[in-house]
């Protein structure tokens, strides 16, 4: 199947530092990707759409200001969490379709904010 | 309702006995249909698309029933390594491509 990687996999910040989290897709191009996150013990959930070239598409909820979304190329999205506070901590997944629609999911930025 | 709904369990089955996990979907438009498994700590990994004609891979049955609205999983001979939680998740196209996850049945094998 595909590949699709995060960096970094960990990281440990200070409240009220920015945070920027890179999803790539390494043997395929993606136009579309989605950033979720998830909480200890809880569901995955969708955050935002990333969309190649143009604006991101953000989930009810999700404050657009605070997640910076950029899909500059077709194998590249980030995402900034601005001004990190702790409840901002938690695992944080990208994932790019492939071509029959499934995901597929990069391993993961656990965050946490001290 | 939700678009996406799932029994979040736990199940909590004996080694070797047959389990059946069922995803009920809201969006009759939906078009794709999928299994995925996450296990603690990890990202989702994709166990098996689900095809209207039902499909199978070696202990693991994945049927679609449009009519009903609903995606099933079943599971035969369970393994402790098959102690997980599985994600049903659901493509639609309404403009561009929506992607909803059910909030996962949790299973858990017991020796």
């Amino acid at each position: 199947g595909a590949v699709v990687s995060q960096h970094p996999s960990r990281v440990i910040c200070k409240s009220g530092t920015s945070v920027k989290i890179e999803c790539r897709s390494l043997d395929f191009q993606a136009t579309t990707m989605f950033w979720y996150r998830q909480f200890p013990k809880q569901s995955l959930m969708l955050m935002a759409t990333s969309n190649e070239g143009s604006k991101a598409t953000y989930e009810q909820g999700v404050e657009k200001d605070k997640f910076l979304i950029n899909h500059a190329s077709l194998t590249l999205s980030t995402l900034t969490v601005t001004s990190a506070h702790p409840e901002d901590s938690s695992f944080y997944i990208c994932s790019a379709p492939g071509s029959s629609g499934e995901q597929f999911f990069g391993p993961g930025t656990r965050l946490t904010v001290l | 309702r939700k678009e996406v709904e799932q029994d979040p369990g736990p199940f909590n089955v004996p080694e070797g006995a047959t389990v059946a996990f069922n995803c009920t979907y809201s969006n009759s438009a939906s078009q794709s249909f999928f299994w995925y498994r996450q296990d603690c700590r990890k990202e989702p990994k994709l166990l098996m698309s689900v095809y209207s004609s039902g499909n199978e891979d070696g202990r693991f049955t994945a049927q679609l029933n449009r009519a009903s609205q609903y995606i099933s999983l079943l599971i035969r001979d369970s393994k402790l390594s098959d102690s997980a939680t599985y994600l049903c998740v659901v493509n639609s196209l309404g403009g561009y491509q929506k992607v909803t996850f059910g909030t996962g049945t949790k299973l858990q094998v017991i020796p």
